[in-house]
């Protein structure tokens, strides 16, 4: 069974860093395009960050300059490293796998999320 | 505010049809990108729910049911149960910005009266 499980999230003052972990199980995630979705509490969804395959990276306007993707191969895990955190950067953080060939693939699966609350 | 629009809310009766509508522009669904669902329960993860405008995973439903046309696309759902009460989004690419950008719609909250 595919499986993706979030850790690293808690309450962290405006300013701090945080790194969430996403440990798979199921697939390989070197070999899938892994993005972070976030959604901020009572809010949509809003696309994060991607690290592809190959190993390259993107990032929204939002968050680009201060969080950083990254993977262990070794572990199967995804990680996403984020520094001067904001207020506005309180969300429920999820990684998910891209399927499709294509630039316009889906998501699937998700993991369980993990709730990053930025606050003083 | 979202790149892709759909509206905040629908409700319907057990058995009825509903259908989400998710618009967006000639940068996205309009320039012939794939439009994808997902169906998300109070407290739970997201979960795909169409793929490729109008595929269904294994263990959806046929009630469910999508479709694409011009820069709109519209999730239909027929003989509606209680536990389709949940949160629906859609989602594309946009091509607007230099690097890759997935986007998603606001949300629509599917209440069964």
């Amino acid at each position: 069974e595919v499986q993706l499980v979030e850790t690293g999230g808690g309450l962290i003052q405006p300013g701090g860093s945080l790194r969430l972990s996403c440990a798979a199980s199921g697939f390989t995630v070197s070999s899938n395009y892994m993005s972070w979705v976030r959604q901020a509490p009572g809010k949509g969804l809003e696309w994060v960050s991607v690290i592809y395959s190959g190993g390259s990276t993107y990032y929204a306007d939002s968050v680009k300059g201060r969080f950083t993707i990254s993977r262990d191969n070794s572990k199967n895990t995804l990680y996403l490293q984020m520094n001067s955190l904001r207020a506005e950067d309180t969300a429920v953080y999820y990684c998910a796998s891209r399927g499709g060939g294509g630039p316009d693939g889906w998501f699937d699966p998700w993991g369980q999320g993990t709730l990053v609350t930025v606050s003083s | 505010q979202s790149v892709l629009t759909q509206p905040p809310s629908v409700s319907g009766a057990p058995g009825q049809r509903v259908t989400i509508s998710c618009t967006g522009s000639s940068s996205n669904i309009g320039a012939g990108y794939d439009v994808h669902w997902y169906q998300q329960l109070p407290g739970t993860a997201p979960k795909l729910l169409i793929y490729g405008n109008s595929n269904r995973p294994s263990g959806v439903p046929d009630r469910f049911s999508g479709s694409k046309s011009g820069t709109s696309a519209s999730l239909a759902i027929t003989g509606l149960q209680a536990e389709d009460e949940a949160d629906y989004y859609c989602q594309s690419y946009d091509s607007s910005l230099s690097g890759p950008n997935w986007v998603f719609g606001g949300g629509t909250k599917l209440t069964v009266l």
